[in-house]
C-alpha cells in the first residue's frame, strides 16, 4: 500500500510569491491535516480536510489556504511568502477526523516539502 | 485545551544504555497519548500509543511508554539503545472528545553516543 506522497519535496521561493503544495494520502484515508514543523516551534497545525471540507484550523494567518479534491488528494497554499514561512511542511492522512470523537489517533505522515523563502 | 511538555530539546545516552524521554501532558478529559518518531529527511511515524486501556504501552524497536495519570506523564524508555534509535521524537495528546485534536510537543531530538 502506498504511503503517503508530498510534492515537491524541496522548494526555494523568494519573499512575496506563493507557493502551492500537494499531498496525495493513502488510498481509502478521507483525512488529510497539515503541519508546519520549525526548529524553534516544532508541529504546528495548520488544517484538516475531510471530504473536501475543512474540519479544523489552526492559528495561521488567511494566507495560508487548503483545499481537498474528491479524490482525498489536498493541496495548500501559501501566498505573499514571508522569511518565517521557510519551514518543512507535513502532510498526514488518517481513517478518523480530529474534532468528531473518533479519532483513532493514528496519523500516517509523508516525508514533508521543505520551503525555503529568500 | 490540552497540551503536551517534552523536557529536553536534546537527549543524549550511550549505545546500550537506557533511554528514557520525558512528556508531561495536559487534559480535562481522559487523554488519548501517543510517541512519534521522525528519522532524518523523513516524516514521523507512530510509535506507540495509549487509549485507556493497558498503563504500559509497549510500541515498535523496543521501546515503551507508561501513563501516569497522578504524574500526568507518559514518558518514552528503552532498555537498551542503539545508533539507529538516532532520531527526534515527539509526543502527542488528543482528548477523547469531540474536540479531540492531535496536539504535538515540540520534540526531543535523541543522540546516541558509541
Amino acid at each position: 500500500k502506498a504511503g503517503v506522497t508530498q510534492t515537491p519535496r524541496y522548494l526555494i521561493k523568494t519573499r512575496g510569491q506563493q507557493v502551492t503544495l500537494s499531498c496525495s494520502p493513502i488510498s481509502g484515508h478521507r483525512s488529510v491535516s497539515w503541519y508546519q514543523q520549525t526548529p524553534g516551534q516544532g508541529l504546528q497545525f495548520l488544517f484538516e480536510y475531510f471530504s473536501e471540507t475543512q474540519r479544523n484550523k489552526g492559528n495561521f494567518p488567511g494566507r495560508f489556504s487548503g483545499r481537498q479534491f474528491s479524490n482525498s488528494r489536498s493541496e495548500m497554499n501559501v501566498s505573499t511568502l514571508e522569511l518565517g514561512d521557510s519551514a518543512l511542511y507535513l502532510c498526514a492522512s488518517s481513517n478518523g477526523v480530529q474534532g468528531t470523537g473518533m479519532n483513532t489517533g493514528e496519523l500516517f505522515f509523508g516525508e514533508g516539502s521543505r520551503l525555503t523563502v529568500l | 485545551a490540552q497540551s503536551v511538555t517534552q523536557l529536553g530539546s536534546h537527549v543524549s545516552v550511550s549505545e546500550g544504555a537506557l533511554v528514557l524521554l520525558r512528556c508531561n501532558y495536559s487534559s480535562s478529559v481522559p487523554p488519548y497519548l501517543f510517541w512519534y518518531v521522525q528519522y532524518p529527511n523523513q516524516g514521523l511515524q507512530l510509535l506507540l500509543k495509549y487509549t485507556s486501556a493497558a498503563t504500559l504501552v509497549k510500541g515498535i524497536n523496543g521501546f515503551e511508554a507508561e501513563f501516569k495519570k497522578s504524574e500526568t506523564s507518559f514518558h518514552l524508555t528503552k532498555p537498551s539503545a542503539h545508533m539507529s534509535d538516532a532520531a527526534e521524537y515527539f509526543c502527542a495528546v488528543s482528548d477523547q472528545g469531540r474536540d479531540d485534536k492531535i496536539i504535538f510537543g515540540k520534540g526531543t531530538r535523541l543522540h546516541i553516543l558509541p
